[in-house]
């Protein structure tokens, strides 16, 4: 079946523009995941959703970042005004609940702030 | 701080030798996964190990859970080529809301051929 997909797959922005990526999860996932890897790092925690319930959000690293989930499927990241410490590799994941954790993670997304 | 850390960092392996790669946690965990990235790749889910003491393999890889559930460990023999890549434990801290992982640094293994 389709698994976890992100668009777009490349984005180069300038320095203060805003930039939205998309997440489209796997189809019944309950939970869906953003992270951000910086070159050779690990995985930042960015935001989480679950079901109804209210995300996350203790991983957003400035009020310039946000996320929102429309009817428990597709998520859009918005970052406004880009530095260039953002640009890094956006990766989304979604799992569902019950006996198995295991998250499914997209290609992610490569932005670049010029 | 972080919660979960992995050891070491970076492994550089002989082709055909055996490693061992270390996870451990601050904090009592729920459970452990295991994820593999490849270079310019995303992770992939590996294994998940639920009980204390757990052990379970996958061909060369052997996974391991602590009695205490605090650390987690990775042994894989005989290494190839096809292991290169970046090994990232994640844990569900007891205490977390939701099933909300909390991933490691990741160990990056480079395989001398």
């Amino acid at each position: 079946g389709a698994g976890v997909s992100q668009s777009p797959s490349n984005k180069v922005t300038e320095k203060g523009k805003d930039v939205e990526l998309r997440c489209d999860p796997i189809s019944g996932h309950t939970a869906l995941y953003w992270y951000r890897q910086s070159l050779g790092q690990g995985l930042e925690f960015l935001i989480y959703f679950q079901g109804n319930s209210a995300p996350d959000k203790s991983g957003l690293p400035s009020d310039r970042f946000s996320a929102e989930r429309t009817g428990g499927s597709v998520s859009t990241l918005t970052i406004q005004r880009t530095q260039q410490e953002d640009s890094a590799v956006y990766l989304c994941a979604s799992s569902t609940q019950g006996r198995s954790y295991e998250q499914y993670f997209g290609p992610g997304t490569r932005l670049t702030v010029t | 701080g972080q919660q979960v850390m992995q050891i070491p960092q970076y492994q550089h392996v002989q082709e055909g030798e055996d490693f061992t790669t270390y996870c451990n946690s601050s904090t009592t965990l729920s459970n452990i996964q295991w994820y593999k990235q490849r270079p310019g790749g995303h992770p992939v889910f590996l294994i998940q190990l639920v009980k204390s003491g757990e052990v379970k393999k996958q061909k060369r890889l052997t996974f391991q859970f602590g009695e205490a559930k605090k650390n987690s460990s990775l042994h894989i023999t005989a290494t190839q080529t096809t292991d290169v890549g970046t090994y990232f434990c994640a844990g569900v801290l007891i205490k977390a809301a939701g099933n909300k992982l909390t991933f490691g640094g990741g160990t990056r293994v480079l395989v001398k051929p």
